[in-house]
């Protein structure tokens, strides 16, 4: 079992509508979570942390169920530049490893 | 400011060859991490820096990998003899330090190795 799974989509979704990824992760050590984002081709860039109470950036909302184990991410108003593969990241103990899912692919439709 | 910078941006090589893979972290960062990242998978942790120590190579695959890091700056990433299944696109990102506290870790734009 991998420690962080996604579901890999992709999922294919017209301007302006609200989007939901999930994410598990099996160590329940997990102490620090994250979600980055990586544009076809290139590096995959900080979208915002996880905090235990939720968190919201804007149209970004990010919430934490550590009893499940499960990080989600949504997405308000979709935006033709949001489409790219959202990666679900956490770390251990708060230390320097960082463990990625594989990502989920949005493609964001006209 | 200038971020995270690797070089070459892509290799091809043929099996059996050695191959350098450099990374120039951020000015001033202590912490420096290689990934590697192979089509259609996550990231993988290969080896962490602090300064120019590693204390913690957990991740390199095979013993034909190595890293070093000199003067607390740039880091070669090393595969000697090079097999297809190495074959993936290999990343640097640095942070500020690393304490026991978790840092915001900046990519840099990766190498894209091809093995033939």
């Amino acid at each position: 079992r991998k420690e962080v799974e996604q579901d890999p989509g992709p999922f294919n979704v017209p301007e302006g509508a609200t989007v939901a990824f999930n994410c598990t992760y099996s160590n329940s050590a997990s102490q620090s979570f994250f979600w980055y984002r990586q544009d076809c081709r290139k590096e995959p860039k900080l979208l915002m942390s996880v905090y235990s109470s939720g968190n919201e950036d804007g149209r970004f909302t990010a919430q934490l169920n550590r009893a499940s184990q499960y990080i989600s991410l949504l997405i308000r108003d979709s935006k033709l530049s949001d489409s790219a593969t959202y990666l679900c990241v956490v770390s251990v103990d708060s230390s320097y490893k960082l463990i990625f899912g594989s990502g989920t692919r949005l493609l964001v439709r006209p | 400011g200038a971020g995270v910078s690797q070089s070459p941006s892509n290799k091809v090589t043929e099996k059996g060859k050695d191959v350098e893979l450099r990374c120039d972290p951020i000015s001033g960062h202590t912490a420096l991490y290689w990934y590697r990242q192979s089509l259609g998978q996550g990231l993988e942790f290969l080896i962490y820096f602090q300064g120019n120590s590693a204390p913690d190579k957990s991740g390199l695959p095979s013993d034909r990998f190595s890293a070093e890091r000199t003067g607390g700056s740039v880091s070669t990433l090393t595969i000697q003899r090079t097999q297809q299944e190495d074959s993936a696109v290999y990343l640097c990102a640095s942070s500020l330090r690393s304490s026991g506290t978790m840092e915001t870790q900046y990519f840099g734009p990766g190498t894209r190795l091809l093995v033939l």
